[in-house]
């Protein structure tokens, strides 16, 4: 199975409103990343989760709170967020992190959520 | 920041010709990695090249990596119709920790 599942494929959401968005992968992968997505433009990395612990965060507002619950599941979890974050948001994983030379592994994307927030 | 630009940034061909799409970048890396992805889809990884490798083959696709001067390109041969997508470069830096950075994309037009 070399599928990252991602759920919902749509969510339309207010300002006040709390919701998660899953990724889920059977492929024994390590490392677990979320993306951003603007329309024309190529994602933007916001969390690296290796070997379930969270190795990089890039700066995101706290609005967006990743979980790893474990080796398979990756959640985010969104709360008051703004219309500017509507966006595609992109689970991806990787047999391996950590950087390196011997690490090169590609990375196996889901589908995707396109979110609005109204 | 933007690491890898990947030029042009449209391309238009006709089914059969050969798709040549470049990427730059601007640090050491450990791999450089070209995706597709199809309108509002997710990313479909393509190729790895690593910093090591100077030419890679995969079917219709061929990738090479100039460290020196510090590109690389994707030729896709014999287009067809299903291969219009956007294309991005992602390269894995040096130090940066298994963090891909993506190119700005291409997208890729092929007319039946």
């Amino acid at each position: 199975d070399t599928e990252v599942t991602q759920t919902p494929k749509h969510l339309v959401m207010g300002m006040t409103n709390k919701k998660s968005l899953k990724c889920e992968q059977h492929m024994g992968h390590r490392a677990m990343y979320w993306y951003k997505q603007k329309a024309k433009k190529p994602p933007e990395l916001m969390f690296v989760y290796s070997y379930e612990k969270l190795s990089i965060n890039e700066s995101v507002p706290s609005r967006f709170s990743p979980e790893c619950p474990n080796s398979s599941l990756l959640n985010l979890h969104l709360h008051a967020l703004q219309p500017e974050d509507s966006a595609l948001y992109l689970c991806a994983s990787s047999q391996f992190g950590g950087g390196g030379p011997r690490s090169s592994y590609e990375q196996y994307f889901g589908p995707g959520t396109r979110l609005t927030v109204t | 920041s933007q690491q890898g630009e990947e030029d042009p940034q449209a391309l238009s061909i006709q089914e059969g010709e050969n798709a040549t799409m470049n990427c730059s970048y601007k640090t050491s890396i450990n791999n450089l990695q070209w995706y597709r992805q199809n309108s509002g889809r997710g990313l479909v990884h393509l190729i790895l090249i690593r910093s090591n490798e100077r030419e890679k083959h995969s079917g219709r696709l061929r990738v090479t990596l100039d460290t020196s001067k510090k590109s690389s390109s994707l030729l896709i041969t014999a287009s067809r119709a299903a291969d219009t997508a956007s294309y991005f470069c992602a390269t894995d830096a040096v130090g940066a920790n298994s963090k891909l950075t993506f190119g700005k994309g291409i997208t890729l037009s092929v007319r039946p």
